[in-house]
C-alpha cells in the first residue's frame, strides 16, 4: 500500500486566518516531507523530518510551522499567509537515510490566499 | 552541481503514437538515484520508475519504457501506443548523495483523441 493521503484537499483562507494542512501514511515510513509547487513549476522542498525530528527547514518564512506528532502523521501549520503563498501543498514519506529511497506523495492541498 | 534538463516544456500528440520525453542529468556522484513521476491534473505527483546509476538495463512496464545511458547522462522516457490517459505533466528527477531530489522542469504530454 503506498498510500499517502492528505486533507483538505482545497482550502481558502484569508491573511489573518489560522489553519492546518494534515498528511497522514501508514507504510511505516520513518520519513516525511512538506513540498510547495506553483503552477507550472516543479515542487519545491520546505520541510523534512527523520525519525519525527526536523532535520531540514529549506529556510521556510516562520509563518508556516511544521509539526510531526508521530511516525504516521504530518501536520503544516499556516498563520498570517500572503496571496503569493497560494500553491498546491504535497506531502511525501519514504524510508530514510539512504539516497536510494523513494518518495511516495499524497494528493496535495490546493490552498488559496486571499 | 547537480541538475536536471528536461527540454521540452510541451509535447502534443494524437492517441496511439509513440512519444519520448527526454531526461538529461548532471551530478559529480558515481552514485545516483534517477526517478520519473507523473502529475495529472488532479495534482497527485505518482511514482513510475527508479534507476540506480550502476544498472544500466533499460526497463519496460508495458506500454512504458526507460533508456538510460551513462555515456550521455540521459535518462529517456518512451510512451508506446499512447492514450488520453497518458496526457500529464512528467518530471525527472535526480538523487545523489545530496539526499535531496533535484527535479527537471517537467515536460507537459497532451494526448489528442
Amino acid at each position: 500500500d503506498t498510500e499517502v493521503t492528505q486533507t483538505p484537499k482545497h482550502l481558502v483562507m484569508g491573511m489573518t486566518n489560522k489553519k492546518s494542512l494534515k498528511c497522514e501514511q501508514h507504510m511505516g515510513h520513518r520519513a516525511m516531507y512538506w513540498y510547495k509547487q506553483k503552477a507550472k513549476k516543479p515542487p519545491e522542498l520546505m520541510f523534512v523530518y527523520s525519525y519525527e525530528k526536523l532535520s531540514i527547514n529549506e529556510s521556510v518564512p516562520s509563518r508556516f510551522s511544521p509539526e510531526c506528532p508521530n511516525s504516521s502523521l504530518l501536520n503544516l501549520h499556516l498563520h498570517a499567509l500572503q496571496p503569493e503563498d497560494s500553491a498546491l501543498y504535497l506531502c511525501a514519506s519514504s524510508r530514510p537515510g539512504l539516497a536510494k529511497e523513494t518518495q511516495y506523495f499524497g494528493p496535495g492541498t490546493r490552498l488559496l490566499v486571499l | 552541481a547537480q541538475k536536471v534538463t528536461q527540454a521540452q516544456t510541451e509535447i502534443s500528440v494524437v492517441e496511439k503514437e509513440d512519444v519520448t520525453l527526454d531526461c538529461v542529468y548532471e551530478t559529480r556522484d558515481t552514485t545516483y538515484y534517477l526517478f520519473w513521476y507523473k502529475q495529472p491534473p488532479s495534482g497527485e505527483l505518482v511514482f513510475l520508475i527508479r534507476r540506480n546509476s550502476f544498472d544500466e538495463q533499460n526497463e519496460i512496464s508495458g506500454r512504458y519504457s526507460w533508456n538510460f545511458q551513462k555515456s550521455t547522462s540521459s535518462f529517456n522516457f518512451t510512451i508506446t501506443a499512447s492514450q488520453v490517459v497518458d496526457s500529464a505533466v512528467y518530471f525527472c528527477a535526480l538523487k545523489d548523495s545530496n539526499y535531496q531530489l533535484i527535479w527537471g522542469a517537467g515536460t507537459k504530454l497532451i494526448i489528442k483523441p
